[in-house]
C-alpha cells in the first residue's frame, strides 16, 4: 500500500526556521496537502496543493515540492506554531488517499 | 457556519457493528466528496475512505484495513454521512472524523466521534 514518509519529529527554537519533509513514490505527479493539529482539536488544512495557502494562515508558513519529496517550511517559527503536522496526498490511481505519519513539532 | 457534527460513537465488543452519522450545514452537500479520518488514541491521522458526490457517481474507496468491513454512504436529502462498520476490531479503536477538502484550498472537519472495542 502507499506510504508517505515524514521524520517524527522536529525541534528548534523561537524565530529558527522549521522544514519538515514528506516523501512518496507518486508526489512527482500528485499534490500534497499540509495539515496542522494541536491537542484536542481537529486539524486545519496550513498548505494546499504543494504551494498554496489557505486564506487567514500566516504567510511564514510555504510548501514546495521537488521530485517525490514535498517540504512545508515554517519561517520564524513561533511558539503557537507547536504541533503535530501531517502530510496528505493520493496514490497513483487517485482513489485511495493517505496521511504521512506525522512529524510532531517543538517551539522552545 | 460551516458545520459537521459526527455521532454514533460508542463501546462495543469485537466483532460487532456500529453506525456513525455526520450531519453536515453550511455548504452544498449534494456537491461535496466526503472522507472519513480516524485517529487511534495517541496516534497519527489515517485515512479511512471517501465517496464521491452522487452527481460524480456516488463511488465510495476505502483503505486496505476496513476494506470489505466498512461501508461508506450518503444521504443528500438530508446532508448526511454514513459509516456502517462491521466486523470491528480491538484496532478500529479510535476517534471518527469526517471531513470534505475543497478546490481552492479549504477544509471542513468534524469534531469526531469515539469508538472504541474492547472486550
Amino acid at each position: 500500500s502507499y506510504e508517505l514518509t515524514q521524520p517524527p519529529s522536529v525541534s528548534l527554537s523561537p524565530g529558527q526556521t522549521a522544514r519538515i519533509t514528506c516523501s512518496g513514490d507518486a508526489l512527482a505527479r500528485k499534490y500534497v496537502y499540509w495539515f496542522q493539529q494541536k491537542s484536542g482539536q481537529a486539524p486545519v488544512l496550513v498548505i494546499y496543493e504543494d504551494i498554496k495557502r489557505p486564506p487567514g494562515i500566516p504567510e511564514r508558513f510555504s510548501g514546495s515540492s521537488s521530485g517525490t519529496v514535498a517540504t512545508l517550511t515554517i519561517s520564524g517559527a513561533q511558539v503557537e506554531d507547536e504541533g503535530d503536522y501531517y502530510c496528505y496526498s493520493n496514490d497513483r490511481s487517485g482513489n485511495v488517499w493517505v496521511f504521512g505519519g506525522g512529524t510532531r513539532l517543538t517551539v522552545l | 457556519e460551516v458545520q459537521l457534527v459526527e455521532s454514533g460513537g460508542d463501546l462495543v465488543k469485537p466483532g460487532e457493528s456500529l453506525r456513525l452519522s455526520c450531519s453536515v450545514s453550511g455548504f452544498t452537500f449534494t456537491s461535496a466528496w466526503m472522507t472519513w479520518v480516524r485517529q487511534a488514541p495517541g496516534k497519527g491521522l489515517e485515512w479511512v475512505g471517501r465517496i464521491r458526490s452522487n452527481s460524480d457517481g456516488g463511488t465510495p474507496e476505502y483503505a486496505a484495513p476496513v476494506k470489505g468491513r466498512f461501508t461508506i454512504s450518503r444521504d443528500d436529502s438530508t446532508s448526511t454521512l454514513f459509516l456502517q462498520m462491521n466486523s470491528l476490531r480491538p484496532e478500529d479503536t479510535a476517534t471518527y472524523f469526517c471531513m470534505t477538502l475543497w478546490a481552492g484550498g479549504a477544509a471542513d472537519w468534524g469534531q469526531g466521534t469515539l469508538v472504541t472495542v474492547s472486550s
